[in-house]
């Protein structure tokens, strides 16, 4: 399975912009980069997802640089709720599951 | 139900009791994952179903795990003979289809317990 490296945990003040990195250094061409958030005690939650152009949606940006090795995920603006384990997963062509790492726990400060 | 279902949301049980574990799909979702989750650790995948088929069962420990699909909905994950390591938050999740591009929904788990 294709690998991913996150810092295991990042800090951030309410209302600030937060941008959680991912190396994917091994990913090939065809692997989408998804990321989902786990609240406590909650199941996993998707959050965005993409390939090689940079995304937006509700919820957050993913940048995703011009040799696809690494992304990050871009937090506009972070509120309390936002604290999670942030997972950045590689979804490969040939394979049928989302492997998950060990996430970045987020913690955001009022 | 607008969201992946699943029950019981907890469960204890004695060590050696078989149990069995219950997870409804979103409706329409032809790909359903089984993953397990033990305290303070990440998610550790247990096997996938696409319709009633599991083409993928390398994530299960052992041959006292074992999971069914049927009618390409529900689906049982089943643990004989419990072991106090069994002990964890079996998630399920759902998608659309399997392969790239595709979103998937968690349930909100069910946290069992071997004693």
């Amino acid at each position: 399975d294709a690998k991913t490296t996150q810092p295991n945990s990042m800090e951030s003040n309410e209302e600030e912009p937060v941008h959680l990195p991912c190396n994917h250094s091994t990913i090939s061409g065809t692997d989408y980069i998804h990321w989902y958030r786990q609240l406590p005690s909650q199941g996993p939650e998707y959050v965005i997802h993409g390939l090689t152009s940079n995304v937006n949606n509700r919820m957050a940006s993913l940048a995703i640089a011009e040799d696809r090795k690494s992304s990050t995920l871009i937090l506009h603006r972070a509120t309390l709720r936002d604290a999670a384990v942030y997972y950045c997963i590689l979804e490969e062509t040939s394979g049928s599951r989302l492997t998950f790492g060990e996430g970045t726990q987020l913690t955001v400060n009022p | 139900g607008a969201g992946v279902s699943q029950s019981p949301s907890n469960k204890v049980t004695e060590k050696g009791k078989d149990v069995e574990l219950r997870c409804d799909p979103i409706s329409g979702h032809t790909a359903l994952y089984w993953y397990r989750q033990s305290l303070g650790q990440g998610l550790e995948f247990l096997i996938y179903f696409q319709g009633n088929s599991a083409p993928d069962k390398s994530g299960l420990p052992s041959d006292r795990f074992s999971a069914e699909r049927t009618g390409g909905s529900v689906s049982t994950l089943t643990i004989q003979r419990t072991q106090q390591e069994d002990s964890a938050v079996y998630l399920c999740a759902s998608s659309l289809r399997t392969g790239m591009n595709t979103e998937a929904f968690f349930g909100q788990g069910t946290r069992l317990t071997v004693v």
